[in-house]
């Protein structure tokens, strides 16, 4: 049972244009959303993160939307370039035990064409 | 620089050889975690720990130990590794467990043949 889905594999789009990721989860006792973006031959690297008692965060180019009653976020991407072709996960954490469980989406890949 | 290193980065064995992934921070996190990258099914967790001494079993702990003697190690062991765990293996650490970014190691490529 997937809790947290990406169910677009891959996106490409222009440079200069906006990229929109999005992410659904089922768990309604997440109460933190992250997205990490993940360059071939690398780890993950944190991009940008919201607590559910926000429904917007923006950090440069990137914004993350939370939409807790369609329990959707979404990554925007503004303008893309093409140094942000990579694969990007959305993950969610829940309280477990003393800390928090974070659960990944399989990763969407997005293209970037010049 | 702050950074967790895993070693090592590409590994084929045989079934049933024992073996260990190592991993390291040096961040001075409580926080780490072993994960697995598998196509269509994205990073699960296999374990993880809260600090020296704490550790738990994450998603997918079946076939896989870990220890955590020090606060900045926390290696993977595969005791009887079998062709199932082929796999993209990386180790993150984070200072507020599942609050805030987690740092991840580079990846440890294994095949098991």
């Amino acid at each position: 049972d997937q809790q947290v889905k990406q169910n677009s594999p891959s996106l490409s789009v222009q440079e200069g244009r906006i990229s929109i990721l999005n992410c659904d989860y089922t768990n309604s006792m997440f109460d933190y959303f992250l997205w990490y973006k993940k360059y071939p031959a690398e780890g993950p690297t944190f991009l940008i993160s919201i607590s559910s008692i926000k429904d917007k965060n923006e950090d440069g180019r990137f914004t993350v939307f939370l939409n807790k009653s369609a329990k959707h976020l979404s990554l925007h991407i503004v303008p893309s370039q093409p140094g942000d072709s990579a694969v990007y996960f959305c993950a969610a954490s829940a309280p477990a035990g003393g800390y928090q469980k974070v659960t990944f989406g399989i990763g969407t890949k997005l293209q970037v064409i010049p | 620089e702050a950074q967790v290193t895993q070693n090592p980065r590409y590994l084929i064995t045989v079934t049933g050889k024992k073996l260990t992934v190592t991993c390291s921070q040096n961040m001075n996190h409580e926080y780490m975690s072993w994960y697995r990258q598998d196509p269509g099914l994205g990073l699960r967790q296999i374990y993880y720990s809260m600090n020296v001494e704490v550790t738990d079993k994450g998603d997918v702990p079946e076939g896989y130990k870990v220890s955590r003697k020090e606060k900045r190690n926390f290696p993977l062991i595969l005791e009887s590794p079998s062709p199932n765990q082929t796999s993209l293996y990386f180790c993150a650490s984070s200072l507020r467990g599942g609050f805030g970014e987690q740092y991840f190691g580079p990846g440890t490529r294994l095949t098991v043949t």
